[in-house]
């Protein structure tokens, strides 16, 4: 079955990079995302990565994937504290349409 | 574009009242729909799968007649949770896709 997975928190210092790990299991999985949740808040699209592509940037955020390993990642550049919130890697296992697999998410805490 | 709206917000109940969700896709038409529910510091569980004018596909261990879901038109769905206990008590959310997934808001439920 497919399984995502991603280490629950983070804490950096305001100012630093953050970068978030996910592993997934799903090898034809086609489109692989993050997503944001603030408190008490639904879930924002940040990015998106298709599986042919290796990287992919955007502003302070960049994504990379490790198709092989199977491994996601999503760094933020000079992190803020309104960067605090949950963040959620999730992938379609075949093609779009098709409900998302979320991982459990990373709590992102930045400290001023 | 590509807004997902949820109504209401947040709704507290009385054990054994049925409540009633909405998730609309504001501008733009959705054949599917998607509904979530997500446990306190917890990922996003898939409940259903909504189509519109179809019957609604459910996960496994989701109870059909306990979440009534109606998709009657390419911009709403509905899902209703009959007879709501305690342990309902959680934060629904919706998606549509265009492509995509969009995500609404979320309803907090709280029954007492």
């Amino acid at each position: 079955g497919e399984d995502v997975e991603q280490s629950l928190f983070l804490s950096v210092r305001e100012g630093d990079s953050s970068v978030i790990n996910c592993t997934y299991t799903d090898s034809s999985s086609t489109y692989l995302y993050w997503y944001k949740q603030e408190p008490g808040a639904g879930l924002q699209l940040l990015t998106y990565i298709f599986s042919n592509m290796d990287m992919k940037q955007d502003q302070r955020l960049t994504v990379l994937l490790n198709k092989k390993d199977k491994h996601l990642s999503l760094r933020i550049a000079d992190t803020q504290t309104g960067d605090s919130a949950i963040y959620f890697c999730a992938e379609i296992p075949n093609q779009a349409g098709t409900a998302l697999i979320f991982g459990k998410g990373t709590t992102l805490s930045v400290s001023s | 574009g590509a807004v997902v709206s949820q109504h209401p917000s947040w709704v507290i109940c009385k054990s054994g009242t049925s409540v009633k969700i909405e998730c609309r896709s504001l501008d733009f038409q959705a054949t599917t729909m998607f509904w979530y529910r997500q446990f306190p510091k917890q990922s996003l569980m898939l409940m259903a799968t909504s189509n519109e004018g179809s019957k609604a596909t459910y996960e496994q261990g989701v109870e059909k007649d306990k979440f009534l879901i109606n998709h009657a038109s390419l911009t709403l769905s509905t899902l209703t949770v009959t007879s709501a206990h305690p342990e309902d008590s959680s934060f629904y959310i919706c998606s549509a896709t265009k492509g995509d997934q969009y995500f609404g808001p979320g309803t907090r439920l709280l029954v007492l």
